[in-house]
């Protein structure tokens, strides 16, 4: 059985650009969560999906956005990029809350 | 914030030591799971304590969970250098996972 897969798994930008990444999460799977992981903050929820529906959203600005497709496939998206928002995002995927399968994560670098 | 928080910060021991931290939640929860992450890569699940368990083992693996205090704490017996990486424990609330800060487990041969 596959694995989560992140794509791309690591991408620089510039300040002020726009930075979509992508997540595959395990078939049968519906469900897919999105983190954001710094040192100084460690690991934040951002938001989690459930059948196209976004069912929670961690405290992140509005520039934090993402969907989910009919395939369990998930989109996240981080508009007008910030020095702030390089980090680790990571998504994981599960059946039911109480076991999460994380990719590898995508490493966004803001120069 | 839900989040739990790890201590210590950071471990260092040797290969056959064993390895205890814990972790301190703020909120009732319905389960604790503990999560392990090698450097820079994806987290990967460990084990998970319903919160009418008071213990339970996974292989060298040993968590408790104390309810009464919110505190939870996983011990590695027999500690190997490919242990050595960073422990999350992560416990829901409102449908979703709050991690906790980490343990950073170092194990030296």
């Amino acid at each position: 059985k596959a694995g989560v897969t992140q794509t791309p798994r690591y991408l620089i930008k510039t300040r002020g650009q726009q930075v979509t990444l992508s997540c595959s999460p395990i078939s049968g799977h519906r469900s897919v969560s999105w983190y954001q992981q710094t040192p100084g903050q460690g690991l934040q929820f951002l938001f989690e999906y459930f059948s196209e529906t976004q069912r929670n959203k961690g405290n992140f600005p509005g520039r934090f956005s993402g969907r989910q497709f009919s395939n369990s496939r998930s989109e996240m998206n981080v508009s007008t990029l910030e020095l702030g928002d390089s980090a680790l995002y990571l998504c994981a995927s599960s059946l039911y809350l109480w076991e999460l399968f994380f990719g590898e994560g995508s490493r966004l670098t803001v120069l | 914030s839900q989040q739990g928080e790890e201590d210590p910060q950071a471990l260092s021991i040797q290969e056959g030591e064993n390895a205890t931290m814990n972790c301190s939640y703020k909120t009732s929860i319905n389960n604790l799971q503990w999560y392990r992450q090698n450097s820079g890569r994806g987290l990967v699940h460990l084990i998970l304590i319903r919160s009418n368990e008071r213990e339970k083992h996974s292989g060298r693996l040993r968590v408790t969970l104390d309810t009464s205090k919110k505190s939870s704490s996983l011990l590695i017996t027999a500690s190997r250098a490919a242990d050595t990486a960073s422990y999350f424990c992560a416990t829901d609330a409102r449908n979703n996972l709050f991690f906790g800060t980490g343990t950073r487990l170092t194990v030296t041969p």
